[in-house]
């Protein structure tokens, strides 16, 4: 079985354009979450949500960010016009059910230069 | 607001030392506590969940406890690939409008010597 699969790893983006990160749950996972880990910082909550549906977005910053995750295909988290203080490790995970472990996929550590 | 504290923020053992790692937490009402594993470049791996104050659970050399105000993962005769970062969190009961998010601490970076 496949793990949760991320990509890209590494990316990089100037300041003002739009990044894009997708996440493929676990096979049979429909609970996706999106951390972001800043260096020296621990994982911070953005958003949970199941298909089609955000169930909660609070760790979410209000603007430029988005997430969506359809019907068919992998989640994505959008960052629009990104400055310099988006640059870190954001970590999808998924889950079988609302609570429990989840399974981390490995991450896309965003550079904005 | 939940809240997760790890001490030490490091640890350097030498091989075969036996130590322990904190967490302390204060949640809401708490629904698990949970241990991982994350080394450099990758994501965190799971190793345990708990419940309730009194249990405890086991992973070839290490063992998680848990009070109702703290966390210990003890670490028996580690190996230099017990080298990483672990970090622990909890996950407290859905509050209306809420979800049950995990909460994590910075992690314990442990270090095992050869």
């Amino acid at each position: 079985n496949a793990g949760v699969m991320q990509n890209p790893r590494h990316l990089v983006r100037r300041r003002g354009q739009e990044a894009r990160l997708r996440c493929s749950p676990v096979k049979g996972h429909s609970h996706v979450y999106w951390y972001r880990q800043l260096p020296e910082e621990g994982l911070k909550f953005m958003v949970y949500l199941q298909k089609e549906n955000i169930i909660d977005e609070s760790g979410m910053p209000k603007e430029r960010f988005s997430a969506e995750f359809p019907k068919e295909g992998p989640s994505i988290l959008r960052i629009q016009q990104v400055v310099r203080g988006d640059s870190a490790a954001y970590f999808c995970a998924s889950s079988p059910l609302e609570s429990g472990g989840y399974t981390f996929g490995s991450g896309t550590r965003l550079t904005v230069v | 607001e939940d809240q997760v504290t790890q001490s030490p923020e490091a640890l350097r053992l030498q091989e075969g030392e036996s130590s322990s790692l904190n967490c302390s937490y204060t949640v809401s009402g708490l629904r698990g506590l949970f241990w991982y594993r994350q080394d450099p470049g990758k994501g965190p791996e799971f190793l345990f969940t708990l419940y309730s104050a009194g249990e405890e659970k086991e992973k070839e050399r290490l063992k998680a406890t848990l009070t109702k105000k703290e966390s210990f993962l003890h670490i028996t005769a580690p190996k230099p690939e017990d080298s990483a970062t672990y970090l622990c969190a909890v996950q407290a009961w859905r509050t209306q409008g809420g979800s049950e998010k995990l909460v994590f601490g910075k992690g314990t970076k442990l270090t095992v010597n050869p």
